[in-house]
């Protein structure tokens, strides 16, 4: 079975750019979640998307958004970028139905950096 | 105060010693995670468990939900064990809390 994917694994952006992150789940899991990494903050959890449905979001401005599409990938999108938002970008899948949890499966993740 | 606290934050071991890296929590939970981060960032769970006691080879985790703690425990250490083990609690769904992470150098 496939793991989970992320695609770019590197990505260099300008201040002011917008980017675009993509996560291919793991075959049947529906629940995909995004976190991200700084050697400042380390892990925060940024949003979690269940059948094309956000189900939770992080404490992060709106320039932070994401979708889930009805094959379960997702993509997360940040906008205006600032040197701050240069980081490590998790997305880990689930198949975390809303009843009981199950375990986390972690992409190899995106390394953002803003210039 | 962090709603997740690890410790230790560094820890050196000599292959074949005993490690316990321990987790304390503020929060209402569903579920805690031990996750390990090797260098290069992939992540991988470790655990998760919502009561009592698992094993997995050589690693133990344990929770005591009433005290809010749990332990992680390696026996036999070896250097392939070197990483930075982190703990994280589900708030709700996938909403997780991650402590700092404690950074394991198991030596030969």
């Amino acid at each position: 079975k496939a793991g989970v994917t992320q695609t770019p694994r590197y990505l260099i952006k300008t201040r002011g750019q917008q980017v675009t992150l993509s996560c291919s789940p793991i075959s049947g899991h529906r629940s995909v979640s995004w976190y991200q990494q700084t050697p400042g903050q380390g892990l925060q959890f940024l949003f979690e998307y269940f059948s094309e449905t956000q189900r939770n979001k992080g404490n992060f401005p709106g320039r932070f958004s994401g979708r889930q599409f009805s094959n379960s990938r997702s993509e997360m999108n940040v906008s205006t970028l600032e040197l701050g938002d240069s980081a490590l970008y998790l997305c880990a899948s689930s198949l975390f139905t809303g009843g009981e949890l199950s375990p986390l499966h972690f992409g190899n993740g995106t390394r953002l950096t803003v210039t | 105060k962090n709603e997740v606290e690890q410790s230790p934050q560094n820890l050196t071991a000599q292959e074949g010693e005993f490690i316990t890296i321990n987790c304390s929590y503020s929060v209402g939970i569903s579920a805690l995670h031990w996750l390990q981060q090797h260098p290069g960032g992939g992540i991988v769970s470790l655990f998760m468990l919502s009561s009592g006691k698992k094993k997995h080879g050589r690693l133990i985790a344990t929770i005591n939900i009433q005290e809010k703690h749990s332990s992680l425990h390696i026996t036999a250490s070896h250097p392939r064990d070197s990483a930075v083990y982190i703990c994280a609690v589900s708030t709700d769904g996938n909403k997780l809390v991650f402590g700092a992470g404690t950074i394991l150098r198991v030596k030969s």
